[in-house]
């Protein structure tokens, strides 16, 4: 089952930031949040991850809520090259196996318009 | 090379028809993964390996599903008496390590079974 509920749909004007919103209310302690994106025939891009603190790179920034029950993608300038869709992951923690499934979801479909 | 490269793009198969597809990975990644993507919807998992070994294969749909990775670095997954229903996108991803960053894809293959 997925662990993550995401918007289906989402739209943003060119050079605005967008923020993508994720609910992980049943994360525990270990387990990181992962976002990816997926554009328009293309396999999935890894944009970050984070456990508790707030993480930046050169794509993204992501913000995770205090109680690690949501968290927050932010594309800080979006160009209509990041139209796509995003999936927020949790991967399932644990020694065995589920550790690095990745259960993508049907993710939020971005459009960013001119 | 500089990412996972996958073949061939796209493929037609009569039902009934064995099919292979292949992967190549980043040179040196340990891990090695397959995903199917069927329209509309997210990636799911297939099979895990690490170097050689086939760590996970429990997401196979059938046993009419197969992948190996005989010298740690190509993958090629196999599916005999192909069917309407394995029509999807198939997806490989490799990492340095079997969870904890981020996997790279590939652009996928696209089958096809009329």
């Amino acid at each position: 089952d997925a662990k993550t509920t995401q918007p289906p749909s989402m739209d943003c004007a060119e050079g605005r930031a967008a923020n993508l919103p994720c609910n992980h209310s049943t994360i525990s302690g270990n387990e990181y949040v992962y976002w990816y994106r997926q554009i328009h025939s293309q396999g999935p891009q890894y944009i970050i991850h984070g456990l508790k603190n707030n993480e930046t790179n050169e794509m993204a920034s992501l913000i995770i809520t205090e109680d690690r029950k949501s968290s927050t993608l932010i594309l800080p300038h979006a160009t209509l090259r990041d139209t796509a869709v995003y999936y927020c992951i949790v991967p399932v923690e644990g020694s065995g196996a589920g550790s690095y499934q990745l259960t993508f979801g049907k993710g939020t479909k971005l459009s960013v318009i001119p | 090379g500089a990412g996972v490269s996958q073949s061939p793009r796209y493929k037609v198969a009569k039902r009934g028809q064995d099919v292979a597809l292949r992967c190549d990975p980043i040179s040196g990644h340990v891990s090695l993964f397959w995903y199917q993507q069927a329209l509309g919807q997210g990636p799911e998992f297939l099979t895990y390996f690490q170097n050689e070994a086939q760590l996970d294969k429990s997401g196979l749909p059938s046993d009419r599903f197969f992948a190996e990775r005989p010298e740690g670095s190509v993958s090629t997954l196999k599916i005999q008496r192909t069917q309407q229903e394995d029509s999807a996108v198939y997806l490989c991803a490799s990492s340095l390590v079997g969870f904890g960053s981020g996997y790279t894809f590939g652009s996928g293959t696209r089958l096809t079974v009329v």
